[in-house]
C-alpha cells in the first residue's frame, strides 16, 4: 500500500527562525513529489514539484530536497514569517499506466509565533 | 486565467437532503479531480476525470456519491441522502495531461459542507 508519512505532525517556532519538515514515502513507481501549503479553511497552494532527477529546488524562502533512493523529502523554511503559519502537505504521484495516482500525506501543522 | 473555481463556497444542509457542488477547472486542463478533506486531515482522493471519462473512483465514493463531467469542462459532485459524516471540505483540482512526468494539480478554494 502506498503511504506518505510526514513529521512532525505539528511544530511551533519563533518568527525569524528556520525549520525543516520531513516526508517519507513508499509510493512506487515514483513519478513526482509536491509540497503544498494550506491555510486554514483554504485549498492547498503548490509550493514546488520534484521529479526523480531533482535533488534540490528552491522557491523563495522554501527549499525542497528529494532523495529518491531513500524515498525521503524535506521542506526547509528560512527566516520564518507569521504568514508561514499553515499546514504543509507532501503529495506523491505514482506513475501508473497513462495517468497519475496521487497519495497525500496528513500534513505538518506549522505555527509561527512572534 | 482565473484558476479553478468552485460553487458554492459553503453549504449547510439537513441530514437526508441532496446536495450538488460544481467545479470549473482551468480552461485548457483536461484532467479534473475531486477530493474530500475533513478537519485536521489531508485531502482524500475521491474520483478523477480525463475529459468526460471518469477513469478512477475511490472506495470512499459510496453509492450516494456521483460525479459527472458531461462535456469535459465543468464537473458536478452530487451527494444524495446526506449524512453527518459527509461534513467536510470538498476540493476540486485540475491539471493538463500530456506533459510527461508532470501532473501539477491546481486546486480550487473548496466547498465546505455542513450536514446538520
Amino acid at each position: 500500500k502506498n503511504q506518505v508519512e510526514q513529521s512532525p505532525q505539528s511544530l511551533i517556532i519563533l518568527e525569524g527562525k528556520n525549520c525543516t519538515l520531513q516526508c517519507n514515502y513508499t509510493v512506487s513507481p515514483f513519478s513526482n513529489l509536491r509540497w503544498y501549503k494550506q491555510d486554514t479553511g483554504r485549498g492547498p497552494v503548490s509550493l514546488t514539484i520534484m521529479t526523480f532527477s531533482e535533488n534540490t529546488k528552491s522557491n523563495g524562502r522554501y527549499t525542497a530536497t528529494l532523495d529518491a533512493d531513500t524515498k525521503q523529502s524535506s521542506l526547509h523554511i528560512t527566516a520564518s514569517q507569521l504568514s508561514d503559519s499553515a499546514s504543509y502537505i507532501c503529495v506523491v504521484s505514482e506513475a501508473s499506466g497513462g495517468y497519475q495516482k496521487v497519495t497525500f500525506g496528513t500534513g505538518t501543522k506549522l505555527q509561527v509565533i512572534p | 486565467d482565473t484558476g479553478v473555481s468552485q460553487n458554492p463556497r459553503h453549504k449547510i444542509t439537513k441530514r437526508g437532503q441532496n446536495v450538488t457542488f460544481r467545479c470549473d477547472p482551468i480552461s485548457e486542463h483536461n484532467r479534473l479531480y475531486w477530493y474530500r478533506q475533513t478537519l485536521g486531515q489531508g485531502p482524500e482522493f475521491l474520483t478523477y476525470f480525463q475529459n468526460e471519462a471518469q477513469l478512477e473512483k475511490s472506495r470512499l465514493l459510496s453509492d450516494r456519491f456521483s460525479a459527472e463531467r458531461p462535456k469535459g469542462s465543468f464537473s458536478t459532485l452530487e451527494i444524495q441522502r446526506t449524512e453527518q459524516g459527509d461534513s467536510a471540505m470538498y476540493l476540486c483540482a485540475s491539471s493538463r495531461a500530456g506533459t510527461g512526468q508532470w501532473d501539477t494539480q491546481y486546486f480550487g478554494p473548496g466547498t465546505r459542507l455542513t450536514v446538520l
